[in-house]
């Protein structure tokens, strides 16, 4: 069955460091997702990408986050300057139209 | 309330009984999705049911939607220990690109 791979599973960064985590959508979805969710808390919508362009997005999702397409095959979240309250499960999704495939998410830890 | 809250938001059975989980939601919505997290794992996709649906199953799962009570509800027939893991409800409000997740129930099931 096809899945949404996710890199790293893991990964631990200094406060204030850039992050960048990784997905690999189903091939022939076109629309994408990142979902974050707190220890412990609900899962968060952050924003969802169609068309090489992002359809919509939460306010959790400021000028701190960017996703980029950067070929026919990624999808990536960028954290620029990352905080510790952005530790958290990220979960990246896809869909060829309706329902989603997630991936095993990325544990951040902002230290 | 928020969109997509879950009651209860823990519930503990015995092996073999059923498990029944609810989900409220406050808009109207094009689908609801089911999903159950193993403790700080992935999101696993369970059923999808449609607004114009009342009623889906799969295997030993039930899944009902009353929209208009704006709710919806997951049996689990003939629990087992390794369906323990928490339950949530995502909803898409027409008109936007995101699922609203529901606050999950913890399901404990007692071997």
């Amino acid at each position: 069955e096809p899945e949404v791979t996710q890199t790293p599973s893991h990964q631990v960064t200094q406060m204030g460091q850039e992050v960048i985590l990784r997905c690999v959508p189903i091939s022939n979805h076109l629309y994408f997702y990142w979902y974050r969710q707190i220890l412990g808390q609900k899962v968060e919508f952050l924003v969802s990408f169609y068309n090489n362009e992002i359809s919509e997005k939460s306010e959790i999702f400021d000028d701190q986050f960017s996703v980029e397409r950067p070929d026919g095959s990624n999808f990536t979240l960028k954290i620029r300057s990352t905080k510790l309250e952005d530790s958290a499960m990220y979960f990246c999704a896809s869909s060829e139209a309706v329902g989603y495939t997630f991936g095993s998410g990325t544990r951040l830890t902002v230290v | 309330s928020q969109q997509g809250e879950e009651d209860p938001q823990a519930l503990s059975i015995q092996e073999g009984e059923n498990a029944t989980m609810n989900c409220s939601y406050k808009t109207s919505i094009n689908n609801l999705q089911w999903y159950r997290q193993n403790s700080g794992r992935g999101l696993v996709h369970l059923i999808l049911i449609r607004s114009n649906e009342r009623e889906k199953h799969s295997g030993r799962l039930r899944v009902t939607l009353d929209t208009s009570k704006k709710s919806s509800s997951l049996l689990i027939t003939a629990s087992r220990a390794a369906d323990t893991a928490s339950y949530f409800c995502a909803s898409d409000p027409p008109g936007t690109y995101k699922y609203i997740f529901g606050t999950g129930t913890r399901l404990k099931v007692l071997a």
